[in-house]
């Protein structure tokens, strides 16, 4: 039982590229989410879902696109990458019934350069 | 939507101590309050959550409580030991699950 795995764990990016973040569980969680944590600050929700084929905004959408084809794996791609994109992404799942939630896990984070 | 407000940003006590951190929330229809600890350069971890329904929430050095009516909620942690120190984070859930996270408080517990 891995919990959620995130990979890359370090990332540096010139502006412009592209990439995609991955995010899988394996506790059969429902609802999963993309955060990002800019230095010293707190999390910002960027993308989430409630299952698969199910995806919606968050806080801070732009730039950054989801998908959501398994329950397993929730990927978040960033088109044209900007030094703004420089953070900590920290993708999270969580079982909720929609009316109780439950605490999130969390992956260990993609700590993102873009130059 | 949601806005979570936290205090102070920083606190620093004697080990041994008692640490307090607040929280305001604005969404009257947020059911669910965590509250994560996060050591410099891990992932937020889960240490105690409280549900609508509830006042107050106990476990070991740790307690929670909430005041609907206020819209504010607190973690204590008592009998502080130095590896208390991190950055502690209350969150708000309502709809969806989604969390909305405070900024964040620096616990620093000093010898």
């Amino acid at each position: 039982n891995a919990g959620v795995t995130q990979t890359p764990k370090f990332r540096i990016l010139k502006i412009g590229q592209s990439m995609t973040l991955q995010c899988a569980q394996d506790m059969n969680h429902n609802y999963m989410y993309w955060y990002r944590q800019d230095p010293g600050m707190g999390l910002k929700l960027i993308y989430y879902s409630v299952g698969a084929g199910i995806t919606d905004k968050g806080e801070v959408p732009n730039g950054y696109n989801v998908s959501r084809s398994t329950t397993e794996d929730f990927p978040l791609r960033l088109e044209l990458a900007a030094p703004s994109q420089t953070s900590v992404y920290f993708c999270a799942s969580s079982y909720s019934t929609g009316t109780t939630n439950y605490g999130y896990t969390f992956g260990s984070g993609t700590r993102l350069t873009v130059v | 939507g949601e806005n979570v407000e936290q205090h102070p940003s920083t606190l620093s006590v004697q080990e041994g101590d008692s640490a307090v951190i607040k929280c305001t929330y604005s969404d009257s229809a947020s059911n669910y309050f965590p509250w994560y600890k996060q050591e410099l350069g891990k992932r937020p971890q889960l240490i105690i959550d409280i549900r609508s329904n509830v006042g107050e929430k106990k476990d070991q050095r740790i307690a929670v409580t909430l005041n609907k009516t206020a819209k504010h909620f607190s973690l204590h942690i008592t009998e502080t030991q130095p590896e208390d120190s991190a950055v502690y984070f209350c969150a708000a859930a309502g709809t969806a699950s989604k969390l909305t996270f405070g900024t964040g408080t620096r616990l620093q517990v000093t010898l």
